[in-house]
């Protein structure tokens, strides 16, 4: 399996707070990525980092922000967590652009 | 829009089985898609496909591309309970070079 962790792993959290959701990778690839998992939706993109610093929105990137200032570390953050956060959230990383993704194993964030 | 749908949404088939999964897409300069399985947890990587009428094989699953119908099938073979997982269609286009997931046909393999 390629090197990619995330935690939590599960997290229950209340309205309007802040989460913070880390992944780390030892694979020293450029790309990484967060996607969120839902019924009916598949898995859509949030935001990406094609390098330290440089990232990008996604399709569905209203209420989340990012940050990468570590090669190995891409974290994202709900500000003010809202029920329809609620989702399986996976990291993901590759060499090339969105091609070859490995995904980290999910976090699942219940907001209530 | 880029639009991913796959068919059906659910299966169910019985050892030795042989099943076809559909995916068809709509979106702006394809340039490639892909076949993911997901178990329980995270999606895996299963096939790429750029160009039409290649089929690429990998022990009992295959999947071919057709670029002019703008659709793939995934063919698995003497289907095993291992196999049952939602497998994922995903399409590459050049609008941002972001990926579009289907929602997955969840197969469940019976003994």
């Amino acid at each position: 399996d390629a090197g990619i962790t995330q935690s939590p792993r599960h997290k229950v959290t209340e309205t309007g707070t802040p989460v913070t959701l880390r992944c780390h990778q030892t694979e020293n690839h450029r790309y990484m990525y967060w996607y969120r998992q839902d019924p009916g939706h598949g898995l859509r993109l949030i935001h990406y980092s094609y390098g330290v610093k440089d990232t990008d929105k996604g399709e569905v990137s209203d209420g989340y922000s990012v940050s990468r200032s570590k090669t190995e570390d891409f974290l994202l953050t709900l500000e003010s967590a809202t029920s329809s956060q609620t989702s399986v959230y996976f990291c993901a990383i590759s060499e090339r652009t969105h091609i070859g993704l490995y995904f980290g194993p999910g976090t699942r964030l219940t907001v209530t | 829009e880029d639009k991913v749908v796959q068919s059906p949404l659910s299966l169910v088939v019985h050892e030795g089985d042989t099943v076809t999964l559909n995916c068809s897409y709509e979106v702006t300069n394809f340039r490639s898609l892909l076949w993911y399985k997901q178990e329980k947890k995270a999606p895996t990587f299963l096939f790429m496909l750029t160009s039409s009428g290649i089929e690429k094989k990998s022990g009992r699953l295959s999947s071919i591309l057709d670029k002019k119908e703008l659709f793939s099938i995934l063919n698995i073979t003497a289907t095993q309970t291992g196999d049952s997982a939602v497998y994922l269609c995903a399409v590459e286009a050049n609008a941002g070079n972001m990926l579009t997931f289907g929602g997955g046909t969840r197969l469940m393999v019976k003994p």
